[in-house]
């Protein structure tokens, strides 16, 4: 099947820095990827979604200036996380479906756990 | 909008048995895509099986199938033959098949346990 990587696997950053992570799918190409957050023991939640080469869209109660979103090419996209604080942590997963081909799959990468201090 | 339940938090189920987890979902649309996802202790998500709304044969992938009842809005996951390794949290999600990039709707989630 196809893959999606992200990196980095694990972060832990002090309060107040920033953090990106970055979601790439390595043998396909996606006009589009998501982004999710997921607390443990909890589904995930989706956050926005990518789209290359125009703005991301957000969903409801989600900040935008707080997680800045990049889809740079069909293939990467990252998620900034700005600012951030011990409520940040969480495990940050991105999932994208092929431009051609079984697009009605999406592929998950492996997702970030983010500590941040 | 599209809603996902699950309903049970929690199933634990004995080696070579067989567990059901049950899904419903909300939908006024007619053509859509329902999914199964596994996520194991490293979290990264697996999808176990697939199903598109407008095919009636229930899917099936080797020990995994579903049960599909489209009127009933219905979609739960047979898994036959119980292993240790399929241990994990159980997501059932929905897609709409009206955009080639919609995004997926997913339920809270059941965490099923193999008894040895």
């Amino acid at each position: 099947g196809a893959v999606v990587s992200q990196h980095p696997s694990w972060v832990i950053c002090k309060s107040g820095t920033s953090v990106k992570i970055e979601c790439r799918s390595l043998d396909f190409q996606a006009t589009t990827m998501f982004w999710y957050r997921q607390f443990p023991k909890q589904s995930l939640m989706l956050m926005a979604t990518s789209n290359e080469g125009s703005k991301a869209t957000y969903e409801q109660g989600v900040e935008k200036d707080k997680f800045l979103i990049n889809h740079a090419s069909l293939t990467l996209s990252t998620l900034t996380v700005t600012s951030a604080h011990p409520e940040d942590s969480s495990f940050y997963i991105c999932s994208a479906p092929p431009m051609t081909g079984g697009r009605e799959t999406q592929y998950f990468g492996p997702g970030t756990r983010l500590l941040v201090l | 909008a599209q809603t996902v339940t699950q309903s049970q938090p929690e199933m634990s189920v004995q080696e070579a048995e067989t567990v059901t987890l049950s899904c419903t979902y909300d939908t006024s649309e007619s053509d859509y895509y329902l999914f199964w996802y596994k996520q194991p202790p490293s979290r990264q998500m697996i999808l176990v099986i697939r199903q598109e709304a407008y095919k009636q044969q229930n899917a099936t992938e080797n020990r995994f199938s579903v049960n599909f009842q489209k009127a009933a809005k219905s979609f739960s996951l047979k898994i036959s033959d119980s292993q240790l390794g399929d241990a994990a949290m159980y997501f059932c999600a929905y897609r709409s098949a009206s955009g080639a990039n919609s995004k997926l709707t997913f339920g809270k989630g059941i965490t099923l346990s193999v008894r040895p």
